[in-house]
């Protein structure tokens, strides 16, 4: 059973640029979700993604979306982006249905917006 | 809407001592527990959660954590602690019902074991 990866490692942008970070589910979820941790705090809920539709938002704005493909693969888009934006983003793939079980984190995108 | 409080952010503590990293959370519906762990440049991993039953829950590498309702708490515990436990630990909270989807996350408390 493969785990949950994620691409790039680091990633290096300027203000009002776009990115598009990308994540692997683990084999047979296909459930995924996006956190967004800013240095020093805890990991914020973006948004989740099922059977390629978006089931669920946090406070986050429209610049930031997210496509999720048939193979369960999902990418994270952010528009515009803002100093503010430099974070660990982690991606994350758990069952469907199923919110109390185990949600598997990738090893995250570290985005630094210069 | 829940929130979780840490309410360390940092916890300094000898090699061998025990330790407890504390976590209090807030919310108006049922909810399930989990403490994660996060080292350096990685992602995260579950530690143990609670769901029902026993208040008492065992985890991986040693922790234990113990769930309270009246005091809203869930604080983590181990009874003696390794250099590699070296890390930064974030509770978090979902709710228990076919609504909850996302976790609800606490700050972190960094976890430094010292020689």
């Amino acid at each position: 059973e493969t785990g949950v990866t994620q691409s790039p490692t680091h990633l290096i942008k300027t203000r009002g640029q776009q990115v598009t970070l990308r994540c692997s589910s683990q084999s047979g979820h296909n459930t995924v979700s996006w956190y967004q941790q800013a240095l020093g705090q805890g990991p914020q809920f973006i948004f989740q993604y099922y059977r390629e539709e978006e089931n669920g938002r946090g406070n986050f704005p429209p610049r930031f979306s997210g496509l999720q493909f048939p193979n369960y693969s999902s990418e994270l888009n952010v528009n515009a982006l803002e100093l503010d934006d430099s974070a660990l983003y982690l991606c994350a793939s758990s069952l469907p249905g199923r919110p109390n079980n185990e949600q598997f984190f990738g090893p995250g995108t570290r985005l630094t917006v210069l | 809407a829940q929130s979780v409080t840490q309410l360390d952010s940092q916890v300094p503590v000898f090699e061998e001592a025990p330790v407890e990293l504390r976590c209090n959370y807030s919310s108006s519906v049922s909810v399930y527990l989990f403490w994660y762990v996060q080292y350096p440049n990685q992602g995260l991993q579950l530690l143990l959660k609670y769901l029902s039953g026993s208040t008492l829950v065992k985890g991986i590498n040693g922790f234990e954590a113990e769930f309270n309702k009246s005091q809203t708490s869930f604080h983590l515990r181990k009874p003696s602690v390794h250099i590699s436990d070296t890390a930064e630990y974030f509770c978090a909270v979902i709710r228990a019902d076919n609504y909850g989807q996302n976790f609800v996350f606490g700050p972190g408390t960094r976890l430094s074991v010292l020689p």
